[in-house]
């Protein structure tokens, strides 16, 4: 079964700090994927997305994402996080280009000020 | 403005009363699709529509009926609520042929099952 897997449940940082967050997905076929943010109380927002081409996408607010086909990988990126980061991040697979998306746990954001 | 809404907002009920949550999308989604988000386990897909009259289970079903009568709306019936079924709800719509498969969320119900 495809599954997705975020390894950060928790991640504080304090401001200006690099961010990187993991995700891993497990299916050999095409796949599109996602990052989601949903920030405190609201709900989920698209912050990048992946169908083809070059590998490095690039997203709102300065995240970018870099899709790694051989590790199965689609970890995002944010060079200097801002206190206003602080959210909850999803990495979403889709794989049988229908609707459905496989979400991973999530990964909660703290930036400190 | 294009938008997915959900209503209620916010939902305390009380075992085996049934309730309905509403969701409609003014974007002329073919698609549209429920989700249940739990701590630790992200969001799992409850059911979805791929066009009017058009239903099918997603990956955690159990406990939940839904509806598309219209185009637009994708309501959320639970018959005889329990207390597991205490989660945030999401709704979400997207084009059925779209060459990307981006899914637009509703703002989320909060349903409290006592």
């Amino acid at each position: 079964a495809q599954s997705v897997s975020q390894h950060n449940h928790h991640v504080i940082l304090s401001e200006a700090a690099s961010l990187e967050l993991g995700c891993n997905y497990s299916y050999g076929g095409t796949v599109n994927l996602f990052w989601y943010v949903q920030y405190p109380g609201q709900h989920l927002q698209l912050l990048l997305k992946y169908f083809s081409g070059d590998p490095l996408v690039k997203g709102i607010k300065g995240f970018e994402a870099e899709f790694i086909k051989s590790k199965f990988s689609f970890n995002l990126r944010k060079p200097s996080v801002q206190w206003s980061d602080t959210a909850e991040y999803f990495c979403a697979v889709n794989a049988n280009q229908g609707g459905k998306l496989i979400f991973g746990q999530g990964t909660e954001l703290s930036v400190k000020p | 403005e294009a938008q997915v809404t959900q209503n209620p907002r916010y939902l305390i009920t009380v075992t085996g009363k049934k309730l309905t949550v509403t969701c409609s999308q003014n974007m002329n989604h073919e698609y549209m699709s429920w989700y249940r988000q739990d701590p630790g386990l992200g969001l799992r897909q409850i059911y979805y529509s791929m066009n009017v009259e058009v239903t099918d289970k997603g990956d955690v079903p159990e406990g939940y009926k839904v509806s598309r009568k219209e185009k637009r709306n994708f309501p959320l019936i639970l018959e005889s609520p329990s207390p597991n079924q205490t989660s945030l709800y999401f709704c979400a719509s997207k084009e059925k042929r779209a060459t990307y498969n981006e899914q637009f969320f509703g703002p989320g119900t909060r349903l409290t099952v006592l």
